[in-house]
């Protein structure tokens, strides 16, 4: 059971785009949705994260949009710049516990100059 | 100490034989996690410390892997009589305790083991 789905699994635009990547979880336990971005053969780093309290997240160029009653979340990157390609993953978690992460299956993101 | 390290990078080997991948926290991370990554996928959770008490191991750990952190620093994954679908890159991740309640606190992830085997 897969309980973050991600989409798109590619995208590719031009340099000044708005890629959008979107999220959908089953799981109404979770309280933490974080974007993380990983490059070839590094590990994933934290972009920015959210709590369903709250409809918007930004920081920099990039934002969070979160639907609590759809249960979907998507990341928009504003301006995107050649450096901004990477694979991004979506993620959700629970407090207490363990607190580990549910990844999606990544979005591979490529923007042409 | 600038991050979470991981050895080796890179490990071949041989079906059937015994390969240990080591994990260095943030040292005043009192929280270590591993998780796997196959191509094309998200990492997925496998076993996690708090300190050197292992609390949670995910279905995905057969009784072919072991994780220790014994002085609740560093921490080895052991995988016995590898197999092929053993193949995957071994994430290993600190953090505080509650991060969760922090937003942009979050896991610190290290680059990782690539483990081929052949």
């Amino acid at each position: 059971q897969q309980q973050v789905k991600q989409s798109p699994q590619s995208l590719i635009v031009q340099k000044g785009g708005i890629p959008i990547i979107n999220c959908a979880y089953e799981n109404t336990a979770f309280d933490y949705f974080p974007w993380y971005q990983q490059f070839p053969g590094k590990g994933p780093a934290l972009l920015i994260a959210i709590r369903p309290d709250v409809s918007e997240k930004k920081e920099g160029r990039f934002t969070i949009s979160f639907n609590k009653s759809a249960k979907q979340f998507s990341l928009h990157i504003m301006d995107s710049q050649p450096g901004d390609s990477a694979t991004y993953f979506c993620a959700a978690s629970m407090s207490g516990g363990s607190e580990k992460l549910v990844f999606g299956k990544g979005t591979k993101l490529t923007v042409n100059p | 100490d600038t991050g979470v390290s991981q050895n080796p990078r890179h490990k071949i080997t041989k079906r059937g034989q015994n390969v240990t991948f080591r994990c260095d926290p943030i040292s005043e991370h009192n929280r270590l996690y591993w998780y796997r990554q196959t191509l094309g996928q998200g990492p997925e959770f496998l076993t996690y410390f708090q300190n050197e008490a292992q609390l949670e191991k995910s279905r995905l750990l057969s009784d072919r892997f072991s994780a220790e952190r014994p002085k609740g620093s560093f921490s080895t994954l052991e995988i016995q009589r590898t197999e092929q679908g053993d193949s995957a890159m071994y994430l290993c991740a600190s953090s505080p305790v509650r991060w969760a309640s922090h937003l942009n606190y979050g896991y610190t992830f290290g680059s990782g083991t690539r483990l081929t085997v052949v």
